[in-house]
C-alpha cells in the first residue's frame, strides 16, 4: 500500500520570508501524481500545486515551487515570500493514475506566518 | 460556475442513529469522492462514485455506504452511528474520475459530531 509522510507537525515562518515544507512517499508504481493541498480554518481543501511523475520538471505555480526527486521518493514545498495568507494545514498526496481519484494523505504540516 | 456543495454544514447525531450526508459536484462532473477527516486517523478516503457506479472502497465498514443520482449528486450514509464517526466529511468532484491530467474540487465538508 502506499504511504505519504510529513515529518513536519509544525513549521512557522516570517513573512516575506521562505519556508520548504517536506514529504515522503512510498509506493512500487511509475505513474503517479503528486498534490500539495492547503486546508485554512475554513476547512476547504485547495489544490496548491500537482506534479506528474513521469515530469522530470519541477512544478510552480507563481510563489509555490515543489522539488520533486523520484528516485528519493521526495516531494517538497517551497512557499517563497509568505504572506499571513499562507497560513494554513498543508498536505502532501498521493495518487495512483490505475485507481482514479483515491488521493493517499499524509498527516500535514501547520504553517503558521509570523508578522 | 458554482463549486462543490456539501449539506448540511453542521449535524449532531446519537449513537445508533444514522445520518445521510449530501454532496452536489460541479456542474457537468461525473466523479464524485468521500474522505473523512479526523485528527487521529487524519484523512482516508472512503469511496469513489462515477456515473452512478461505486469503483473504488477505502478500508471502512459496511455502515458506510453511498450512491450516486443521475444528475451525479451523491449521498453517504452512515449507520448505527458510532463516537468515533465524529468527524469532517469531504466530498471531491472532477470531470471524468481517470485521475490523469485532473483536478479534484473539494467541498467545504459536513462535520459530524456522535454523542
Amino acid at each position: 500500500a502506499q504511504t505519504v509522510t510529513q515529518s513536519q507537525p509544525e513549521m512557522s515562518v516570517q513573512e516575506a520570508e521562505t519556508v520548504t515544507l517536506s514529504c515522503t512517499y512510498d509506493t512500487s508504481e511509475s505513474d503517479y501524481y503528486l498534490f500539495w493541498y492547503k486546508q485554512p480554518p475554513s476547512r476547504q481543501m485547495i489544490l496548491v500545486i500537482r506534479q506528474e511523475a513521469y515530469k522530470q520538471q519541477n512544478a510552480t505555480e507563481n510563489r509555490f515551487s515543489v522539488n520533486f526527486q523520484k528516485a528519493a521518493k521526495s516531494f517538497s514545498l517551497k512557499i517563497s515570500d509568505s504572506q499571513l495568507g499562507d497560513a494554513a494545514m498543508y498536505f502532501c498526496a498521493y495518487m495512483n493514475v490505475e485507481y482514479g481519484n483515491k488521493l493517499v494523505f499524509g498527516a500535514g504540516t501547520i504553517l503558521r506566518v509570523k508578522s | 460556475k458554482a463549486g462543490v456543495t456539501q449539506t448540511p454544514r453542521y449535524l449532531i447525531k446519537t449513537r445508533g442513529q444514522q445520518v445521510t450526508l449530501s454532496c452536489s459536484p460541479i456542474s457537468g462532473h461525473r466523479s464524485v469522492s468521500w474522505y473523512q477527516q479526523t485528527p487521529g486517523q487524519g484523512l482516508q478516503f472512503l469511496f469513489e462514485y462515477f456515473s452512478e457506479t461505486q469503483r473504488n472502497k477505502g478500508n471502512f465498514p459496511g455502515r458506510f455506504s453511498g450512491r450516486q443520482f443521475s444528475n451525479s449528486r451523491s449521498e453517504m450514509n452512515v449507520s448505527t452511528l458510532e463516537l468515533g464517526d465524529s468527524a469532517l466529511y469531504l466530498c471531491a468532484s472532477s470531470l471524468a474520475g481517470t485521475g490523469k491530467n485532473e483536478k479534484l474540487f473539494f467541498g467545504s465538508g459536513t462535520q459530524l459530531s456522535v454523542l
